[in-house]
């Protein structure tokens, strides 16, 4: 079964620092989709990177990056000169592409806090 | 405002009474699905059309919850009879399939503001 933890329940990080959220996955496919979403306050799930099982080079969005280490199944993602306005749930997900299993598996979370 | 539009933002109902959530998806998009979220917890996929069709239902989607998509534009989710179990944000997300896409990439869902659903 597929499954995605995030051991991190809250982070906190100085406005400017860079920061790194974890995400470990859990999968027997060989073909699947890692995706980071964020949900400020008002609710919306708002998409910031993805990362396919067979790219060879780490997703890059602005200031996200996504440190994928395939064979230890971590998606962990990294978001550089961090703002205030960062402050939010991250939600790390994975999706098989192809097929009929095109449902987003969640993990539980990390409510990043960022500090001035 | 082109996104995934949700109705109503907040909804408070008492149990047993029936209640009905709106999502309008993206235009272009063929695919829209349907997620619950409790309070401290990550989304978790309740239902998935593409176009009209519901092609895949979690077993979280009871008998008391239906789903419908007519001509494959916006989608309807009812609870009837509602419990305070029910009591959580419904999100409604919409993508483009990845043989219309033609990539994977491009392929990410878009997600609404959700409905939060307070049963009292």
């Amino acid at each position: 079964a597929q499954k995605i933890t995030q051991t991190q329940p809250g982070m906190f990080v100085q406005e400017k620092e860079a920061v790194t959220l974890d995400c470990t996955y859990d999968t027997s496919d060989q073909s699947y989709g890692l995706f980071w979403y964020k949900q400020p306050s008002s609710g919306e799930m708002i998409f910031l990177i993805y990362q396919g099982s067979y790219d060879e080079q780490n997703a890059t969005e602005g200031r996200y990056s996504l440190n994928f280490q395939k064979a230890r199944k971590s998606a962990n993602l990294v978001i550089s000169a961090s703002q205030l306005g960062d402050s939010a749930m991250y939600f790390c997900a994975m999706r098989r592409p192809s097929g009929g299993y095109n449902k987003l598996i969640f993990g539980a979370g990390t409510r990043l806090a960022v500090h001035p | 405002d082109t996104g995934v539009s949700q109705d109503p933002r907040h909804k408070i109902t008492k149990r047993g009474q029936n209640v009905t959530f709106r999502c309008d998806p993206i235009s272009e998009h063929n695919r829209l699905y349907w997620y619950r979220q409790t309070l401290g917890q990550g989304p978790e996929f309740l239902t998935y059309f593409q176009n009209e069709a519901q092609l895949e239902k979690s077993r979280l989607l009871s008998d008391r919850f239906s789903a419908e998509r007519p001509k494959g534009s916006f989608s309807t989710l009812e609870i009837q009879r509602t419990e305070q179990g029910d009591s959580a944000m419904y999100l409604c997300a919409s993508s483009l399939s990845s043989s219309a896409q033609g990539a994977i990439r491009g392929t990410e869902a878009f997600f609404g503001q959700g409905t939060r659903l307070t049963v009292v």
